[in-house]
């Protein structure tokens, strides 16, 4: 099995340009779940979906940030505009469903994107 | 509201000297326990977990942990550490009711000094 797929792995821009991220998740997993890992914050959730839906978002920064999940297979998180500070690297991780023999409620981690914006 | 701390930030060893890197948790239902590590460059990867059944827990690269559920810890051991073990090591919690989200402690850096 493919792991968990993200792109790009590294994103050099300017500041107040629109980022994109993205994901792919672990083919059969329901949940997929955006982090962002800085430094002075460590690992952060920002946002995790369930069936496609967005079921937690409290932890995007503002609104500059945003997700979605058009269909199981595929997931975006945008900034716009983007902003130094915004500069860490962003992960995303999947995980099965409850009612599958393959739920532990462990999480699988994608390599993740370095994002630097100057 | 769960939560997860992990006591040192950095733990500085000795090659083929034991390491113990400590997690305590606190949360008012039962939980679902587990040490990620995280190579250099690279994304997190599942070293242990603890869901049921014995405490004692052992995972890959000869890693283990111990669920103490009066002390609420988790702490992780290895009798032996290599250069390779170098790695930023996250002890993360779930409380099961909320499926597979979890939270993680802040990381130790472990570095293993040849």
């Amino acid at each position: 099995d493919a792991g968990v797929i993200q792109s790009p792995r590294h994103e050099v821009t300017e500041m107040g340009q629109e980022v994109t991220l993205r994901c792919k998740p672990i083919s059969g997993h329901n949940s997929l779940f955006w982090y962002r890992q800085t430094m002075m914050r460590g690992l952060e959730l920002l946002i995790y979906f369930n069936n496609n839906v967005p079921i937690d978002d409290s932890g995007m920064p503002e609104d500059r940030f945003s997700a979605k999940m058009p269909n199981a297979s595929f997931s975006t998180l945008k900034i716009q505009p983007s902003e130094p500070r915004d500069s860490a690297v962003y992960f995303c991780a999947s995980s099965p469903p409850r009612t599958s023999g393959r739920f532990t409620y462990e999480q699988y981690f994608g390599p993740g994107t370095r994002l630097t914006v100057t | 509201a769960q939560s997860v701390t992990q006591l040192d930030s950095q733990v500085p060893v000795f090659e083929e000297a034991p390491v113990e890197l400590r997690c305590n948790y606190s949360s008012s239902v039962s939980v679902y326990l587990f040490w990620y590590v995280q190579y250099p460059n690279q994304g997190l990867q599942l070293l242990l977990k603890y869901l049921s059944g014995s405490t004692l827990v052992k995972g890959i690269n000869g890693f283990e942990a111990e669920f103490n559920k009066s002390q609420t810890s988790f702490h992780l051991r290895k009798p032996s550490v290599h250069i390779s073990d170098t790695a930023e090591y996250f002890c993360a919690v779930s409380e099961g009711t909320s499926g597979s989200r979890l939270t993680f402690g802040e990381g130790t850096q472990l570095t293993v000094n040849p």
